[in-house]
């Protein structure tokens, strides 16, 4: 049974830019959710999608944005990239949002320069 | 203010040896907390799930502790391996269905 997987793995990206991670959560599992991990906060939630809905959403900027597919697939969107963004994205898929067995991928690590 | 809280920040442990970790929280109501073992580069894997009504749940050495009346958890890791060797991240889930609430992680480090 093949895992949450994260695309790419590793990114670099100046200032200014954008970014768009990827996320295949586990088959038949239909809620996603997003989180920044840096070593001085430890996880900070971004949001959570289920069934291509937007159900939760942590204190980010505007700037973080998401979207799910048809398919659970789901993207997250950084804008205006600062340096402070530099951090590891971590994608997490349920079945049960509710019970809190979220499976996460193995993240996507973002520097900004 | 919900919060999740753990300590000791970091601990380095010789081989062989028993340690844990304690988690204390504040969200309410609660239904369940997890523990995550989290290596270096990699996601966190979850570890045990306990809700409520449950005081004690195993996993191999992992052994997790919950005292909802005092809202404190605590993780024990016995005989102590150096792959143990990770972040252990404590995840309180409300009710409410509401997003999750993490600790800031303890750092284990375990040297022969």
């Amino acid at each position: 049974k093949a895992g949450v997987t994260q695309t790419p793995r590793y990114l670099i990206k100046t200032r200014g830019q954008q970014v768009t991670l990827s996320c295949s959560p586990i088959s038949g599992h239909r809620s996603v959710s997003w989180y920044q991990q840096t070593p001085g906060q430890g996880l900070q939630f971004l949001f959570e999608y289920f069934s291509e809905t937007q159900r939760n959403k942590g204190n980010f900027p505007g700037r973080f944005s998401g979207r799910q597919f048809s398919n659970s697939r789901s993207e997250m969107n950084v804008s205006t990239l600062e340096l402070g963004d530099s951090a590891l994205y971590l994608c997490a898929s349920s079945l049960d949002p509710l019970d809190g067995g979220y499976t996460f991928g193995s993240g996507t690590r973002l520097t900004v320069v | 203010k919900n919060q999740v809280e753990q300590s000791p920040q970091s601990l380095i442990i010789l081989e062989g040896k028993n340690c844990t970790l304690q988690c204390n929280y504040t969200v309410s109501p609660f239904s369940n907390l997890r523990w995550y073992k989290q290596d270096t580069g990699r996601g966190p894997v979850s570890l045990t799930i306990m809700t409520f009504s449950e005081n004690t749940k195993s996993n191999g050495r992992y052994t997790a502790t919950l005292d909802a009346d005092t809202k404190q958890s605590s993780l024990h890791i016995t005989a102590s391996q150096l792959s143990d060797s990770a972040s252990y991240i404590c995840v309180v889930s409300p009710t409410s269905g509401d997003q999750f609430y993490f600790g800031t992680g303890t750092s284990l480090t375990v040297i022969p």
